[in-house]
């Protein structure tokens, strides 16, 4: 069974601009979570979407914002870029109906904004 | 907030020592995993404890869940070089919220 992919790995983008990533849930999953990777802060919770809608969300400003597709791929967009939005997004699914909330990842996208 | 914070942050250590990681926090969480993270990739799932006092293996890792479901512990028996990278607990607590750990990253060096 592939594992989460995510698309692009890799980004540069400029302050003030705006960017979109992609992520593509294993096969059968239907949650999926978006987290922010950062030496300072660790790994942050952004949001989960399950059925196309955002069932919790962490404390990040509303430039952070995501969707989910019928067929449960998601996509997360950061509006008006800052410096510190520079970090690496992770992408977890989930089987919902598992016990305990176990988050299989994908690779991340390395977002750097100059 | 739900916190849990991990001891220690660094530890750099030789090939075939023992180390020991905690993961800590003043709430009770209905379970708890552990991830491990290489370099350029995701975290991976390694365990998922549940049950206070629970002990789980997985070849030279021992995972301990503490009996109050507040703590737990991974414990590495003779370090390989491969066992290099960013351990991470994690704990699901009230409104199935997962939390991230504040993370231990492991050097073994031969």
């Amino acid at each position: 069974k592939a594992g989460v992919t995510q698309t692009p790995r890799y980004l540069i983008k400029t302050r003030g601009q705006q960017v979109t990533l992609s992520c593509s849930p294993i096969s059968g999953h239907r949650s999926v979570s978006w987290y922010q990777q950062t030496p300072g802060q660790g790994l942050q919770f952004l949001f989960e979407y399950f059925s196309e809608t955002q069932r919790n969300k962490g404390n990040f400003p509303g430039r952070f914002s995501g969707r989910q597709f019928s067929n449960s791929r998601s996509e997360m967009n950061v509006s008006t870029l800052e410096l510190g939005d520079s970090a690496l997004y992770l992408c977890a699914s989930n089987m919902i109906g598992s016990s305990y909330n176990e988050q299989f990842f994908g690779p991340g996208t390395r977002l750097t904004v100059l | 907030t739900q916190l849990l914070e991990q001891s220690p942050q660094f530890l750099s250590i030789q090939e075939g020592e023992n180390l020991t990681v905690y993961c800590n926090s003043s709430s009770v969480f209905s379970s708890l995993q552990w991830y491990r993270q290489e370099p350029g990739e995701g975290p991976v799932l390694l365990v998922t404890v549940v049950t206070g006092g629970e002990v789980k293996k997985l070849k030279r890792l021992t995972f301990q869940f503490g009996d109050a479901r507040k703590d737990s512990s991974l414990h590495i028996t003779a370090a390989q070089p491969g066992d290099t990278g960013l351990y991470l607990c994690a704990g699901t607590g009230t409104a199935s919220k997962l939390t991230f750990g504040t993370g231990t990253r492991l050097q073994v060096t031969l």
